[in-house]
């Protein structure tokens, strides 16, 4: 079936570092991704949406300048966290769609990446 | 961004038992209700999903009621095992379902064995 990979699925990096993490869909032209933030037992919250080759769209209170979303083809969408900071330790999601997605097909999801910032 | 409301935030039921999470939501423009299953460290993984033209929808040992006039909807599952232990998602989304999901807080099912 349908697979959306995100790499990598964990990663530590001193505060002030740029992070960059992948979003690919493996077997499907994923036309728009969403990428969500989920911190511990909370809801994911969804931060921006990228259709490819255009700008993303960006929830209100999520600052486009700090988290960089890049979506240059049909299968590879990347989130960038410049100049993290220990708040933006989160666990990160990505979906792929594409248009006619049946109704009973499943919205895909990555495994999610696991940031710590130190 | 549009509401949905989830309960209970923690659920602990016996092994064989019925598990019940409710959701209501606002937004009456939305038209599809998934519901999402997520183990520690993993993305959320669809389950079942309905759209307000029926008022239940089964599958397996999953069940959605859907009630529309009170803007409310239901997972049932029956004869929970202890692999179901999870937290669970119920969403709502406008159009397509591909579309941007709106997401209730969440569910943290225990099955004890």
């Amino acid at each position: 079936g349908a697979v959306v990979s995100q790499h990598p699925s964990w990663v530590i990096c001193k505060s002030g570092t740029s992070v960059k993490i992948e979003c690919r869909s493996l077997d499907f032209q994923a036309t728009t991704m969403f990428w969500y933030r989920q911190f511990p037992k909370q809801s994911l919250m969804l931060m921006a949406t990228s259709n490819e080759g255009s700008k993303a769209t960006y929830e209100q209170g999520v600052e486009k300048d700090k988290f960089l979303i890049n979506h240059a083809s049909l299968t590879l969408s990347t989130l960038t966290v410049t100049s993290a900071h220990p708040e933006d330790s989160s666990f990160y999601i990505c979906s792929a769609t594409y248009p006619g997605l049946a109704f009973n097909s499943p919205l895909h999801f990555g495994n999610g990446t696991r940031l710590t910032v130190t | 961004q549009q509401q949905v409301k989830q309960s209970p935030q923690s659920l602990i039921v016996q092994k064989g038992g019925i598990s019940i999470i409710n959701c209501a939501y606002e937004n009456t423009a939305f038209d599809y209700f998934p519901w999402y299953q997520q183990f520690p460290g993993k993305g959320p993984a669809l389950l079942i999903a309905i759209r307000p033209d029926v008022s239940e929808k089964k599958e397996g040992r999953f069940t959605i009621s859907f009630n529309k006039s009170a803007k409310q909807f239901s997972l049932h599952i029956m004869d929970s095992q202890p692999g179901d232990s999870a937290t669970y998602f119920c969403a709502a989304s406008k159009g397509t379902s591909g579309s941007r999901l709106t997401f209730g807080e969440g569910t943290q099912l225990t099955v004890n064995p």
